[in-house]
């Protein structure tokens, strides 16, 4: 199993729609989770922190957290072109040696359409 | 406020060449970490440096990497001698550590072509 594993893409949405981007983690101590937006040949960009459960909103984007469940979504509202990207999901270690670690998802590849 | 620096931005080496990476950190940030993306994969982290000492460097190569970060502000990544497979993107992260904040930033990342 992986440690992080994110939906398969590629997901291709047309404009104006809800893009949903899921993920799913196994270490049950994972305190802090991120989701970062990447576009073609430049390096991730963080777009999302969340630490508690629950939902977070910023702007068009929402991240949800279900610890029990041990996922984390990233809802896009409104998708836009240039939200065309890949999104990756990565996973922050609690503690001990790996403190501050992120693990990171293979990445979703959003693609949308006007 | 200034972002993670990295150079040089492309390097292209043949297989038992060696090569260097440079890193700066955002100001004020006291861990420093390198990844290594390959193409369609999430980045994959190689060294961790909580400001000079190495705090995690169980998934880098030893036999052929090796890193440093003397003065705990920039960073060196190394590779001797290289092999085909190093071909990825290596990125560099910061974060400020401790408090409430545990966000990683990336610098613009050096794509290292092996032939």
């Amino acid at each position: 199993q992986k440690e992080v594993e994110q939906n398969s893409g590629p997901l291709s949405v047309p404009e104006g729609a809800i893009a949903s981007l899921n993920c799913t983690y196994s270490d049950r101590v994972s305190q802090s989770f991120f989701w970062y937006r990447q576009y073609s040949g430049k390096s991730p960009e963080l777009i999302m922190s969340i630490y508690s459960n629950g939902d977070k909103e910023d702007g068009r984007f929402t991240a949800q957290l279900n610890k029990a469940s041990q996922y984390v979504s990233l809802l896009i509202r409104d998708s836009q072109p240039s939200d065309s990207a890949t999104y990756l999901c990565a996973v922050q270690s609690a503690g001990g040696t790996s403190y501050g670690k992120l693990t990171f998802g293979q990445g979703t590849i959003l693609t949308v359409h006007p | 406020e200034a972002g993670v620096a990295q150079s040089p931005r492309y390097k292209i080496i043949e297989k038992r060449q060696s090569v260097a990476f440079w890193c700066n950190p955002i100001s004020g940030h006291a861990t420093l970490y390198w990844y290594q993306q390959i193409l369609g994969q999430g980045p994959k982290l190689l060294i961790q440096f909580q400001n000079n000492g190495v705090v995690d460097d169980s998934q880098l190569p030893k036999d052929r990497f090796s890193a440093e970060r003397l003065k705990g502000v920039d960073s060196t990544l190394k590779i001797q001698p290289a092999k085909l497979e190093d071909s990825a993107v290596y990125l560099c992260a910061s974060n400020r550590a401790g408090g409430s904040s545990y966000e990683q930033y990336f610098g613009p990342g050096t794509r290292l072509t092996v032939t």
